[in-house]
């Protein structure tokens, strides 16, 4: 019962190029969304973030988008450079017991050719 | 790594052996989580604590134990380890009750053989 879906395990797109990256979700309960971005050998680490009220967060080159009628969202990296080759994962925050716990999706990995 | 040092950061060990692995933080974060993480799976979370001697388990506890005896230490414990506990363990801190923005350490890389 996978509640937060990436779809596309992998993604290649070209330098200066966009790169979108999606994610679906079943759980009508989660109230927060994040991405996080991973590379070889090193921990997860926060990108990005939004919540259920908003439709559109942006942080230079990143942006994300939250389309809560489809319980879809998704992550715009423009313009994609060769350092943002990663995994990126996306995580969305439900209360469970008590305490808010993230779920995350199984990652979509990026590389950006130059 | 925001304070967060994991150890061993490589173990290889044998099926039905004891196995703990360490997380220490620097950030007097009240809470701490483990996570692991597979192929096909991304992350998961195995248990976390709200604070000293306040532990939970997470959606893949079974034959994990943890123990928080202190603010910086989050210990994670294979009671008899077995070749699907090979992964990699990841150990998270958080300051806030809701768990947005967990910051992660690098990692502890297991295989059970």
């Amino acid at each position: 019962d996978q509640q937060v879906k990436q779809n596309s395990p992998s993604l290649s797109v070209q330098e200066g190029r966009i790169s979108i990256l999606n994610c679906d979700y079943t759980n009508s309960m989660f109230d927060y969304f994040l991405w996080y971005k991973k590379y070889p050998a090193e921990g997860p680490t926060f990108l990005i973030s939004i919540s259920s009220i908003k439709d559109k967060n942006e942080d230079g080159r990143f942006t994300v988008f939250l389309n809560k009628s489809a319980k879809h969202l998704s992550l715009h990296i423009v313009p994609s450079q060769p350092g943002d080759s990663a995994v990126y994962f996306c995580a969305a925050s439900v209360e469970q017991g008590g305490s808010e716990k993230l779920v995350f999706g199984k990652g979509t990995k990026l590389t950006v050719n130059p | 790594d925001a304070g967060i040092t994991q150890s061993p950061r490589h173990k290889v060990t044998e099926t039905g052996t004891p196995v703990t692995l360490r997380c220490h933080q620097t950030e007097n974060h009240r809470y701490m989580y483990w996570y692991r993480q597979d192929p096909g799976h991304g992350l998961r979370l195995i248990h976390y604590s709200y604070g000293v001697k306040d532990t939970d388990k997470g959606e893949v506890s079974d034959g994990y134990s943890v123990s928080r005896s202190k603010t910086e230490d989050f210990l994670l414990t294979l009671e008899s380890a077995t070749s699907s506990q090979t992964s990699v363990y990841f150990c998270a801190i958080s300051n806030r009750r809701t768990n947005e923005k967990l910051f992660f350490g690098s990692g502890t890389q297991l295989s059970v053989l």
